[in-house]
């Protein structure tokens, strides 16, 4: 199964965008990307996934390179109620188990 | 439509006990897993359930048990507990379980074994 790897933390300031990256350099042809986020141990919440093209909901956005090896999570202007750890997720083929990560720990400065 | 609910939000139990949670997944959602969150292990998947069957477990032992009933409710059940089981313990259901799915995720039950 695909592993991701992220960066442990990141700051944004509030109303700016938050870039926050992703590598799955494993990941499978029919594999998708999951984004999640979890504040403060409530259940983590879906943010959006993708497979091959960028995607955008009321959320953010997911932009995947053309290799699918990375991915960009953006939230397009910040809140401080979007501090939160990001977690990133290749969905397996086989098992229908995410595997998280650590994740990312985004931290909206005011 | 509700989201994932689970039962009780917060318990403390005593070593050596028992304890069973439950949860209610999203109405049309036949899947649900269960996964247990440490501070240092993480979030760690337990076993999912479909159509009253478990159709995957991890790496988790005997100690760890669930249920799927005909309405698609889940619970699982910790014997014998041990201090290192205090965690938040979530669920999660999808339609049918295909890995194209979204899991969606409960608001969790707080264990805190003393």
């Amino acid at each position: 199964d695909a592993k991701t790897t992220q960066p442990p933390s990141m700051d944004c300031a509030e109303g700016r965008a938050a870039n926050l990256p992703c590598n799955h350099s494993t990941i499978s042809g029919n594999e998708y990307v999951y984004w999640y986020r979890q504040i403060h141990s409530q259940g983590p919440q879906y943010i959006i996934h993708g497979l091959k093209n960028n995607e955008t909901n009321e959320m953010a956005s997911l932009i995947i390179t053309e290799d699918r090896k990375s991915s960009t999570l953006i939230l397009p202007h910040a809140t401080l109620r979007d501090t939160a750890v990001y977690y990133c997720i290749v969905n397996p083929r086989t098992g229908n188990q995410f595997y998280f990560g650590t994740g990312t720990s985004l931290t909206v400065i005011p | 439509k509700a989201g994932v609910t689970q039962t009780p939000r917060y318990l403390i139990k005593t070593r050596g006990q028992q304890v069973t949670l439950s949860c209610s997944p999203i109405s049309g959602h036949r899947s649900v897993s269960w996964y247990q969150q440490t501070p240092g292990q993480g979030l760690q998947f337990l076993f999912e359930y479909f159509s009253e069957t478990q159709r995957n477990k991890g790496n988790f032992p005997g100690r760890f048990s669930g249920r799927q009933f005909s309405n698609s409710r889940s619970e699982m059940n910790v014997s014998t507990l041990e201090l290192g089981d205090s965690a938040l313990y979530l669920c999660a259901s999808r339609e049918t379980g295909s890995y194209q799915e979204t899991q969606y995720f409960g608001p969790g039950t707080r264990l805190l074994v003393l």
